[in-house]
């Protein structure tokens, strides 16, 4: 059974800092994705990660994958109030055309203080 | 252009009776896909309707579960006979589902599903 682990679950920090969400995962897959998502609201795309030690970016966020260690990272660049959200990393290990559905991380909840 | 969209936004039920969750998906994606949201919690995958083909219904819950889809459009989720314990969000996903990744989801904005 695929099993998506992300930590921190929980994160407090300051506008201006940088940190990492780590994401790890039990089998191997070469598709991972990142999603956002504000309280009551669905799920918005972030980041679709398809290769070995793809890496993306899109504003402060910036998201990485090693196949080989089972680890993706979503790193925040001197962060500001606007991402506080919930970040979810799902891994698709079907053979094909999503066909297993996504399996989710538990989210790790990012609030951003000014 | 349109995006996913789910009916009702919210459904307060009573213990016992059933309830019927609905989802339009993007036109043009045939793949769409069911997933469960408790309280906190990531999302727990139900159910992968593509074209056609007969779903694999092994990722529901129990029996009182049921999903079904026309041809390439809506789909309903059913709930019968109600229990505390489905109380949750759910969320359907629709995709284009192509030979090659990304398969990349999109997301409904779901049906705050509450039962008393």
């Amino acid at each position: 059974e695929l099993k998506v682990e992300q930590n921190p679950l929980f994160l407090s920090m300051q506008e201006g800092k940088n940190y990492t969400i780590y994401c790890n995962y039990s089998t191997t897959s070469d598709r991972l994705y990142w999603y956002r998502q504000d309280p009551g609201k669905s799920l918005e795309s972030l980041f679709v990660l398809l290769s070995n030690g793809a890496v993306k970016q899109e504003g402060r966020l910036m998201a990485s994958l090693d196949t080989k260690a089972r680890l993706s990272t979503l790193h925040i660049t001197a962060a500001v109030h606007d991402l506080s959200a919930t970040y979810f990393c799902a891994v698709d290990e079907g053979s094909g055309g999503g066909a297993d559905g996504l399996t989710f991380g538990k989210g790790t909840h990012l609030i951003i203080q000014p | 252009g349109a995006g996913v969209s789910q009916s009702p936004s919210n459904k307060v039920t009573e213990k016992g009776k059933d309830v019927e969750l609905r989802c339009d998906p993007i036109s043009g994606h045939t793949a769409l896909y069911w997933y469960r949201q408790r309280l906190g919690q990531g999302l727990e995958f139900l159910i992968y309707f593509q074209g056609n083909s007969a779903p694999d219904k092994s990722g529901l819950p129990s029996d009182r579960f049921s999903a079904e889809r026309t041809g390439e459009s809506v789909s309903t989720l059913t709930i019968q006979r109600t229990q505390q314990e489905d109380s949750a969000v759910y969320l359907c996903a629709s995709s284009l589902a192509l030979v090659l990744p990304p398969y990349e989801q999109y997301f409904g904005p779901g049906t705050r599903l509450t039962v008393t």
